[in-house]
């Protein structure tokens, strides 16, 4: 079984302040790491993933995550957030392939960050 | 391409009656899932399919009934809905091959009086 935990429920910050959103895991499978973001009134996109390689993974629009396997862990960071950034926040794992829970995304609850001018 | 689609946007029932969310899309993905949304919770997996004639419960499946005769529809049906099912649901679909990135549709917000 996997299971996700986003530490923070709501996170405020001021406009071009840094921000870092946390997410713990745990699995006893090898993992694969993502972030989807919902902005109001829609469905989740996603924002950035984790499969092999770096650990450091970016977004386009200026989002990185870092996976820690040691600390089970893939938090989300952005040195200067915009009010655009506004949004709620999922961290998601799902089995790497070739085992039973290969494609099953598990969410966690979800950070709702709120970017103030 | 439209993408994702559902309807309805907003449906209002009424204890122990049934109704059908519809999930559409037209990107010729093999993978869909329906998840629903709860404040706290985020999204839990309510089944999903693999392909056409194919489907398989998620982590919460009970009251929930699906079938997929076409690769484009998965509609979810509830059949005798109670309280405990308002929730926001979400319609999701993705290429087998990268089930992972998964393409949400907009949500159908459901209460059930």
């Amino acid at each position: 079984a996997q299971s996700v935990t986003q530490l923070d429920s709501q996170v405020p910050v001021f406009e071009e302040a840094p921000v870092e959103l946390r997410c713990n895991y745990s699995s006893s499978v090898s993992v694969y790491l993502f972030w989807y973001v919902q902005y109001p009134n829609q469905g989740l996109q996603l924002l950035l993933k984790y499969l092999s390689g770096s650990t450091l993974v970016e977004s386009i629009n200026g989002f990185e995550a870092e996976f820690n396997k040691s600390q089970t862990s893939f938090h989300l960071r952005k040195p200067s957030v915009h009010i655009s950034d506004t949004a709620e926040y999922f961290c998601a794992v799902s089995g790497s392939a070739g085992g039973t829970s290969y494609g099953k995304l598990t969410f966690g609850q979800g950070t709702i960050l709120t970017v103030h001018p | 391409n439209a993408g994702v689609t559902q309807t309805p946007k907003f449906q209002v029932l009424k204890t122990g009656q049934s109704m059908t969310l519809q999930c559409a899309q037209d990107m010729n993905h093999e993978y869909m899932s329906w998840y629903r949304q709860d404040p706290g919770m985020g999204l839990r997996l309510i089944h999903y399919s693999v392909g056409a004639g194919i489907t398989d419960q998620g982590e919460v499946p009970n009251g929930y009934n699906v079938s997929r005769s076409t690769t484009e529809d998965f509609p979810l049906r509830l059949l005798s809905a109670a309280p405990s099912q308002t929730s926001v649901y979400f319609c999701a679909s993705s290429y087998y091959r990268s089930p992972y990135e998964q393409y949400f549709g907009p949500g159908t917000r459901l209460t059930v009086t």
